[in-house]
């Protein structure tokens, strides 16, 4: 039972243009969500969050936008560099419905985004 | 400032062989967690503490041990080593909600 998923395993874009990467979620006790980057051999960095009392977050070239009602979120980078090649998790977790999800993240599957120069 | 150091970076074990990956945090973060990343599935927490003396099952602790007798130090226990744990290890640690520091990983490779 996935509950985080991300479909698209892989994106490939131009430097400079707009990257997209998208999370579908199906567990509606869901009301926290991340996105991790992840270089080879190394652990995930976070990179944005988004609470479910807000439709978007923006931190720079990065922007998380959250559609509760699709239950989907979708990270966008803009513009793309090569320095973003990566791969991209995306994370969800209960914090505010109860007291027991202690941090707890469930994770998608990842997007492996390439940026060509 | 170390984060979260983890060791050892790569491991092949024989069927049947235990070890412990060791996990070590400085950032006095009371939650700690173990995950596990096997290809295209994303990572799977197998076991994590909200402090010392208390640890939690996740979604796929079988075959898997954890103490948790500092706030500084979380390591996982592999009993008796199976080709199923092959995978990428990440431990973490958090302070509060989702804002983790993962450490770089363990490679282990049961054959």
């Amino acid at each position: 039972d996935q509950q985080v998923k991300q479909n698209s395993p892989s994106l490939s874009v131009q430097e400079g243009r707009i990257s997209i990467l998208n999370c579908d979620y199906t567990n509606s006790m869901f009301d926290y969500f991340l996105w991790y980057k992840k270089y080879p051999a190394e652990g995930p960095t976070f990179l944005i969050s988004i609470s479910s009392i807000k439709d978007k977050n923006e931190d720079g070239r990065f922007t998380v936008f959250l559609n509760k009602s699709a239950k989907h979120l979708s990270l966008h980078i803009v513009p793309s560099q090569p320095g973003d090649s990566a791969v991209y998790f995306c994370a969800a977790s209960a914090f505010y419905a109860g007291g027991t999800s202690y941090g707890k993240l469930t994770f998608g599957q990842g997007t492996i985004l390439t940026v060509h120069p | 400032n170390a984060g979260v150091t983890q060791t050892p970076k790569f491991r092949i074990l024989k069927i049947g062989q235990s070890m412990t990956l060791q996990c070590t945090q400085d950032m006095n973060h009371n939650y700690m967690y173990w995950y596990r990343q096997d290809p295209g599935m994303g990572l799977k927490l197998i076991y994590y503490s909200v402090g010392a003396g208390i640890t939690d099952k996740g979604e796929v602790p079988n075959g898997y041990n954890v103490s948790r007798s500092t706030t500084e130090d979380f390591p996982l226990r592999l009993e008796l080593a199976a080709p199923s744990q092959t995978s990428v290890y990440f431990c973490a640690s958090s302070y509060s909600r989702g804002g983790y520091t993962f450490g770089s990983g363990t490679r282990l490779t049961v054959v």
